[in-house]
This record gives C-alpha cells, sequence and structure tokens, in this order.
C-alpha cells in the first residue's frame, strides 16, 4: 500500500483558506486519494476524494497534479470547528482496509 | 449515505472482565467489515478484518484469542475485548467499505475502552 506523508501540524485563523498537502510517491495505477477528517473521540469522516485533476465538493477541494504523487486538500474559508486531524490515504477503499498515516492536525485560531 | 453505527460509545470495565463492542451497518449489507484501534494523539491501526461466515484474520501483533470477532450476520460485526486489562485502553473504531469500488468508507462513531 502506499504511503503517506504529510505535515504533523497547522494552525490557521478563522476565514482563512487552508492547504495541506499529502506526499504519496509510490502511488499505484488504481489508488484513489481519499481525505478524512476525524474529531477528538469520534470515527472518521469522509471529506473527499479523487483520482486526477481537481475534485470540489460543498465542504473541499482536492488537488492532484499530473503524476499523482502528491495532493492537496484546499479547506476554504475555515472556522473554528474545522479544527481537527486530517488524514489522507491511498488505496482502494472499496476493496480493503485502508491505511491511516499520521495525519495532520489542523488549530484554526479566532 | 451509508451509516455504520457503534455500540456502546464508551465503557469502563474492570480488569478481567470482558467487553462487547458491536458494530452494525444500518442500510447496507457488508460482507467484510475492519476493526482499528486508535491510543491517544496517535493514528488508526488496523487490529483484524472481519469477514461474514468465515473467521476473522488479524494483523501482525495482534492477539486473536484477546480480541474474538464475530461476524455472524451480513449487518452486525462484535469486537470481544477479552480479560481485559489497562493496556487495552483504547478508542475502538469500525468500519465497513464503499459499497463499489473506490468509494469512501464509512466509520463507526468509535468506542472509548477504558478499563480500570
Amino acid at each position: 500500500l502506499a504511503k503517506t506523508t504529510q505535515p504533523i501540524s497547522m494552525d490557521s485563523y478563522e476565514g482563512q483558506e487552508v492547504n495541506i498537502t499529502c506526499s504519496h510517491n509510490n502511488i499505484a495505477t488504481n489508488d484513489y486519494i481519499t481525505w478524512y477528517q476525524q474529531f477528538p473521540s469520534q470515527g472518521p469522516r469522509f471529506i473527499i476524494q479523487g483520482y486526477k485533476t481537481k475534485v470540489t465538493n460543498e465542504v473541499a477541494s482536492l488537488f492532484i497534479p499530473a503524476d499523482r504523487k502528491s495532493s492537496t486538500l484546499s479547506l476554504p474559508r475555515v472556522s473554528l470547528s474545522d479544527t481537527a486531524v486530517y488524514y489522507c490515504l491511498v488505496g482502494e477503499p472499496g476493496r480493503r482496509a485502508l491505511t491511516f498515516g499520521s495525519g495532520t492536525r489542523l488549530q484554526v485560531q479566532p | 449515505g451509508a451509516v455504520v453505527s457503534q455500540h456502546p460509545s464508551w465503557v469502563i470495565c474492570k480488569s478481567g472482565t470482558s467487553v462487547k463492542i458491536e458494530c452494525r451497518s444500518l442500510d447496507f449489507q457488508a460482507t467484510t467489515m475492519f476493526w482499528y484501534r486508535q491510543f491517544p494523539k496517535q493514528s488508526l491501526m488496523l487490529m483484524a478484518t472481519s469477514n461474514e461466515g468465515s473467521k476473522a484474520t488479524y494483523e501482525q501483533g495482534v492477539e486473536k484469542d484477546k480480541f474474538l470477532i464475530n461476524h455472524a450476520s451480513l449487518t452486525l460485526s462484535t469486537l470481544t475485548v477479552t480479560s481485559a486489562h489497562p493496556e487495552d485502553s483504547s478508542f475502538y473504531i469500525c468500519s465497513a467499505p464503499g459499497r463499489g469500488l473506490n468509494t469512501e468508507a464509512f466509520f463507526g462513531q468509535g468506542t472509548r475502552l477504558t478499563v480500570v
């Protein structure tokens, strides 16, 4: 399974855009890139998933360059409630268990 | 979207006792479910894969006799922590894979186990 590397932590302020980049140099052809959000004492929650180029939903955008060796989760205008740990995962979620990396702990300040 | 429900949300038990955690898929059938464990400030670690109608497969280092997994139906998987000790205190999370290839996985709310 492709290993992912992302910053351990990030700080931001309310209203700012936050970009979290994840490296996955060994991504396989069939792998998708999925981001999850986790609040303390809760299970992870799906944010967004993509294979290539750009994906946008009501919560975030996901940018994936042509070589797919990295991806960037973009959270527009964060609020205090976006304080959480964000995990970047690479694999085939419909087939097998997900391998979680260390995640990025985002702290949003007022 | 699909929902995975986990129960209880938290439990406190005495050392030496056993605790059962349930994981249900509410509006879909899951032939496979995954069990994770998460210690404070750490990431989720896969413990085992629960397979409906067959034995669970455990990750290296996870004691199958201590963490009993039963997947008796297409909507229910259970994890029983037997003879619990304080070091088993952790956050346990179940998940079910997406209903199609390359779709999101669904996670339960998690169970906070504290062994005293």
